[in-house]
């Protein structure tokens, strides 16, 4: 079965840094998205992607945050500047289909020291 | 604004006990309804979706829901639950129109032999 794979499953960084996540869809989908989930809470949406273009962002994507599909495989999340609170496991997913074929990846724990 | 709840935080059944676990969402257009699995150190998996149509939906391993357009509801049930049926339960609601996947703060549940 297909996956959407996720790297690193563990990301330690120093507030103020900036950290790169990566995600690698299924291979035919069209759309992509991050999730993320501090721990305790509930899943929550950030970004939706589609064409080379963000279709919808929530407000917790501000411009710190920014997603790019550098060279057709690959989906990544960047912060540039990260903070305490920024800690969390990121999920990526894919769709082919928007939201009636969603696959969720194995997330990126980050942890903001 | 989209919200869903799930009331139960954390249920420990046995082995072969019957399982429902409630979801309530708030919106008042039309919704696509989901269930999601986490397994311990695995990515959220797909147990059931509505569209439209036969308001009880049957998914994997076993589950079912039943959308209950009155009430808002969308429980999951289980007739008689495994020790491997132990893991995180997310409901989730999309708007349709939207991509966005709204989800439940998650229903952790244990199920000892």
């Amino acid at each position: 079965e297909p996956e959407v794979t996720q790297t690193p499953s563990h990301q330690v960084t120093q507030m103020g840094q900036e950290v790169i996540l990566r995600c690698v869809p299924i291979s035919n989908h069209l759309y992509f998205y991050w999730y993320r989930q501090i721990l305790g809470q509930k899943v929550e949406f950030l970004v939706s992607f589609y064409n080379n273009e963000i279709s919808e962002k929530s407000e917790i994507f501000d411009d710190q945050f920014s997603v790019e599909r550098p060279d057709g495989s690959n989906f990544t999340l960047k912060i540039r500047s990260t903070k305490l609170e920024d800690s969390a496991m990121y999920f990526c997913a894919s769709s082919g289909v928007t939201v009636y074929g969603y696959t969720f990846g194995s997330g990126t724990r980050l942890t903001v020291v | 604004a989209q919200s869903v709840s799930q009331h139960n935080h954390h249920v420990i059944l046995s082995e072969a006990a019957s399982l429902e676990l409630g979801c309530n969402y708030s919106y008042g257009g039309t919704v696509n309804l989901f269930w999601y699995v986490q397994y311990p150190g695995q990515h959220l998996q797909l147990l059931l979706k509505y569209f439209s149509g036969d308001p009880l939906v049957k998914g994997i391993k076993g589950f079912e829901a039943e959308f209950i357009k009155s009430k808002f509801s969308f429980n999951l049930r289980k007739p008689s639950v495994q020790w491997s049926d132990t893991a995180e339960y997310f409901c989730a609601v999309n708007a349709q129109g939207t991509d966005k996947l709204i989800f439940g703060t998650g229903t952790r549940l244990q199920v000892f032999p």
